[in-house]
């Protein structure tokens, strides 16, 4: 069965740092794409990073957050720095269907991260 | 703003045909990519409910069904049931600039 477990969504200050964790169990890490997608209270979802070979983030957290995966441990993690009360979200980890970014097929539950003096 | 367009809700009774559009440009949508739709339940993380336009994975009913044509797909839902009412997003992939997989702003179904 395919788990993906996201972890360490917290309360956080403005200016400040957090890193999320994404825990997958169930398939093949290493043959899969990833990605890290964010919904605001009450808002639509928003793709805010994935990775392939390489890896690409939105406009909104470029140069700020920085995806990366260990394939030995089965983790993909969110680094996520200079964090604005805008980036205030449900984050969510999926998985792609194919070793490229395309369409998710599995999702975790969700961390939420609040960005909040 | 998202660059896929939905409308913010629909509605249908139970039994009825409902469709929700997603409109796109020449960027996205018209420039061949694949469309996919997502079903997220009240208080739940997304589901995966068609992907490249038409298909539904395994455990997914028939009643939800996708198209596409130009810069525009669309996910209709035949036989409304109350467990149906969730928001639905399309998701595709945007090659303007930097290029971004883009999602629908969502769609409100409600089931009268």
């Amino acid at each position: 069965e395919v788990q993906l477990l996201e972890s360490g969504g917290r309360l956080v200050q403005p200016g400040g740092s957090l890193r999320l964790s994404c825990a997958v169990s169930g398939f093949t890490f290493s043959n899969y794409a990833m990605i890290w997608v964010r919904q605001a209270p009450g808002k639509g979802l928003e793709w805010v990073s994935g990775i392939s070979s390489g890896t690409y983030d939105a406009d909104s957290v470029k140069g700020r957050f920085t995806i990366s995966r260990d394939n030995s441990k089965n983790m993909l993690y969110l680094q996520m720095n200079s964090l604005r009360t805008e980036d205030t979200a449900v984050y969510y980890c999926a998985k792609s269907s194919r070793v490229t970014l395309y369409y998710f097929d599995y999702w975790g539950q969700g961390t939420l991260v609040t960005v909040s003096s | 703003q998202s660059v896929v367009t939905q409308p913010p809700s629909v509605s249908g009774a139970p039994g009825q045909r409902v469709t929700i559009s997603c409109t796109g440009s020449s960027s996205n949508i018209g420039a061949g990519y694949d469309v996919h739709w997502y079903q997220q339940l009240p208080g739940s993380a997304p589901k995966l409910l068609i992907y490249g336009n038409t298909n539904r994975p395994s455990g997914v009913t028939d009643r939800f069904s996708g198209s596409k044509s130009g810069t525009s797909a669309s996910l209709a839902i035949t036989g409304l049931r109350a467990e149906d009412e969730a928001d639905y997003y399309c998701q595709s992939y945007d090659s303007s600039l930097s290029g971004t997989w883009v999602f629908g702003g969502g769609t409100k179904l409600t089931v009268l």
